[in-house]
């Protein structure tokens, strides 16, 4: 049983390039969530999706757009990335209480 | 706006010893809280979850309270261990289902020694 798995786990990216984080769990969970962690502002989340279909922002969507693929998957990509989006990011589900996966660790040069 | 607050930031205690955790909540519409643990530079584990409707858990060596009506939980870690070291986060989830969105805390680091 793997949870949430994330990938990939680290990723150097130039200003202005796009990428993909990929998420996926096998809990059968409806709800999952992109959080990103800094240094002293703790995690804060980029957006969910409540169900397969539905996608919400959350407290820092800004430069971020996702894809709930189905079920199992929820996507996150960065379209033109930047400096400031250099971080941890941390894919989970609900049910019951989160499961998270082991992140990703982004750097924009 | 749910602010979640754990104190002290940073905490040093010799192995063995018995500690409590803080973690306090202002808005007390919650349908739960959850403990966190964080190894530098690993994804979170959960070690606890409480329903609002409970007033602990317990789990091994940890154990977790909330006081909902005061807005805090606290996490008892007994006998403490060097493998208890890292960075331990409380969330919680409002109460308003379809916002299932938790707060977290900024943690504590905790740092056992041998």
């Amino acid at each position: 049983n793997a949870g949430v798995t994330q990938t990939p786990k680290f990723q150097v990216l130039k200003t202005g390039q796009s990428m993909t984080l990929q998420c996926a769990q096998d809990m059968n969970h409806n709800s999952m969530y992109w959080y990103r962690q800094d240094p002293g502002m703790g995690l804060r989340l980029i957006y969910y999706s409540a169900s397969e279909g539905t996608t919400d922002k959350g407290e820092v969507p800004n430069g971020y757009n996702v894809s709930r693929l189905n079920k199992r998957e929820f996507s996150l990509r960065l379209e033109s990335a930047a400096p400031s989006q250099t971080s941890v990011y941390f894919c989970a589900s609900y049910w019951n209480g989160y499961t998270f996966g082991s992140g990703t660790r982004l750097t924009v040069v | 706006k749910q602010e979640v607050t754990q104190i002290p930031a940073a905490l040093s205690v010799p192995e063995g010893e018995n500690l409590v955790l803080n973690c306090s909540f202002t808005d007390s519409a919650i349908y739960n809280l959850q403990w966190f643990r964080q190894d530098p530079g690993k994804g979170l584990t959960s070690l606890l979850l409480i329903q609002s409707s409970q007033r602990e858990q317990t789990s091994g060596r940890l154990n977790a309270s909330l006081d909902k009506s005061s807005g805090r939980s606290t996490l008892y870690i007994a006998a403490s261990q060097p493998g208890d070291s890292a960075t331990y986060l409380c969330a919680v989830l409002p109460s308003n289902f379809g916002n299932e969105k938790l707060t977290f805390g900024t943690g504590t680091r905790l740092t056992i020694i041998p």
